[in-house]
């Protein structure tokens, strides 16, 4: 089956740095990788969407300057956290597709700001 | 307005029973597709079952089985011979539109299935 790795699995940084999480597909080549954000006991809200080689199309109420997304190319999409804060704290899963409607979704990266 | 809607915040089950999560959904888009995937306390999201807004049959996948009531706008999650791994978080998604890798999903609240010994 289609697999998605994330690195890192954790990641605690200092309030004020920035954080590079990494979404690779490992046996696919995704045209489409999506970004989530997940808070504790609450459900999966998309970031933003990107494409191949075109910038990210963000949901409304991300900031795109804060939250930096590069998809390089079709095996890696990457999430930087710029300038982190407490309230960045989450778990980050991403997801990638190719061709189909289905999502293959990585097994996640919990990000502490201290 | 919420387009995917889970009522049960919390649902236990005995093993070896069945159970039935419940998912409603709002859309006006006549291609759409459901998912059901499972979130145990690791944060892997394990997808469970699919239902196409055209599928003539519900789905099944294993234990798991789609009831799909497309008139109701339902989609629930019925799975059947519980066991303790079945214990996690579950979530109901919707994408609309065509059948393409740009598809957004949507999810719902979830519900946290419990399942006794």
């Amino acid at each position: 089956g289609a697999v998605v790795s994330q690195h890192p699995s954790w990641v605690i940084c200092k309030s004020g740095t920035s954080v590079k999480i990494e979404c690779r597909s490992l046996d696919f080549q995704a045209t489409t990788m999506f970004w989530y954000r997940q808070f504790p006991k609450q459900s999966l809200m998309l970031m933003a969407t990107s494409n191949e080689g075109s910038k990210a199309t963000y949901e409304q109420g991300v900031e795109k300057d804060k939250f930096l997304i590069n998809h390089a190319s079709l095996t890696l999409s990457t999430l930087t956290v710029t300038s982190a804060h407490p309230e960045d704290s989450s778990f980050y899963i991403c997801s990638a597709s190719w061709a189909t409607y289905e999502q293959y979704f990585g097994p996640g990266t919990r990000l502490t700001v201290t | 307005a919420q387009k995917i809607t889970q009522t049960q915040p919390g649902m236990f089950v005995q093993e070896k029973e069945a159970v039935t999560l419940d998912c409603t959904y709002d859309t006006s888009d006549p291609s759409y597709g459901l998912f059901w995937y499972k979130q145990p306390s690791s944060g892997e999201m394990i997808f469970l079952i699919y239902q196409g807004s055209y599928d003539q049959q519900n789905a099944t996948e294993g234990r798991y089985s789609l009831n799909f009531q497309k008139a109701r706008k339902s989609a629930n999650l019925v799975i059947s011979a519980s066991q303790l791994g079945d214990s996690a978080m579950y979530f109901c998604a919707m994408r609309e539109g065509g059948e393409t890798s740009g598809s957004r999903l949507t999810f719902g609240e979830g519900t946290q299935l419990t399942v006794n010994p």
